[in-house]
């Protein structure tokens, strides 16, 4: 069964970091690209980044470029989201998301970042 | 970038009706590179259309999609009790950002 598992959200202050983990199970990881996709409240979906299967490709959203760094770490199956210069807006629940041709085929519950003051 | 517009934002129809969902994008988008989403609180979204047309694994055959160029839709035949959710389509383009519509609630009448 495939499984995308968020942590590492929770509340933060404005300016500061938070780095998100996806662990991942059910699937070979290092055969696909992967991406991170956030849900302000009441909002869409935004993608945000995505990462090649080797991390030899990154795109990021003109949203987070700058701010925000996607790695993955093949050997243990996880997918991580380093977030600096958190904004208020940056409030989102975060999920990780299997690339699958120009879409997502599986989800992750998400994990929620707040950044308040 | 393209922007997805979806309609309408609240659907209100019963149990064993029909639904149909419509996502128009600002420019031409590819048929490879149109899906749709249903989205349940609490849970993670799941892939219900690809390619515009193609259902996604597990995704049963009263759901189906349709369109091209800048109109898509999709269509729910004979609704079920667990079907009444949110729906987002969303586009890639070639090149990032993938985008999203802003999803439309299907409720209860």
């Amino acid at each position: 069964e495939v499984q995308l598992v968020e942590s590492g959200g929770g509340l933060v202050q404005p300016g500061r970091s938070l780095r998100l983990s996806c662990a991942i199970s059910g699937f070979t990881f290092d055969d696909y690209a992967m991406h991170w996709v956030r849900q302000a409240p009441g909002k869409g979906l935004e993608w945000v980044s995505g990462i090649s299967w080797n991390g030899g490709t990154i795109h990021y959203a003109d949203s987070v470029k700058g701010r925000f760094t996607i790695s993955r770490d093949n050997a243990k199956n996880s997918l991580y989201l380093q977030m600096n210069s958190l904004r208020p807006e940056d409030t989102a629940l975060y999920h990780c998301a299997r690339g699958f041709e120009s879409h997502f085929d599986y989800w992750g519950q998400g994990t929620l970042v707040t950044v308040s003051s | 970038e393209i922007v997805l517009t979806q309609s309408p934002g609240t659907l209100s129809l019963s149990p064993g009706e029909r639904a149909t969902l419509s996502c128009r994008a600002s420019q031409s988008v590819g048929s490879r590179h149109l899906a749709w989403y249903q989205q349940k609180p609490g849970q993670a979204p799941r892939l219900l259309i690809y390619r515009a047309s193609n259902r996604a694994t597990g995704v049963p055959d009263r759901f189906s999609g349709s369109g091209s160029g800048t109109d898509f839709t999709l269509s729910i035949r004979r609704l079920e009790p667990e079907d009444f959710a949110v729906y987002s389509c969303q586009q890639y383009g070639g090149s990032p950002p993938y985008t999203f519509g802003q999803g439309t609630k299907l409720e209860i009448k």
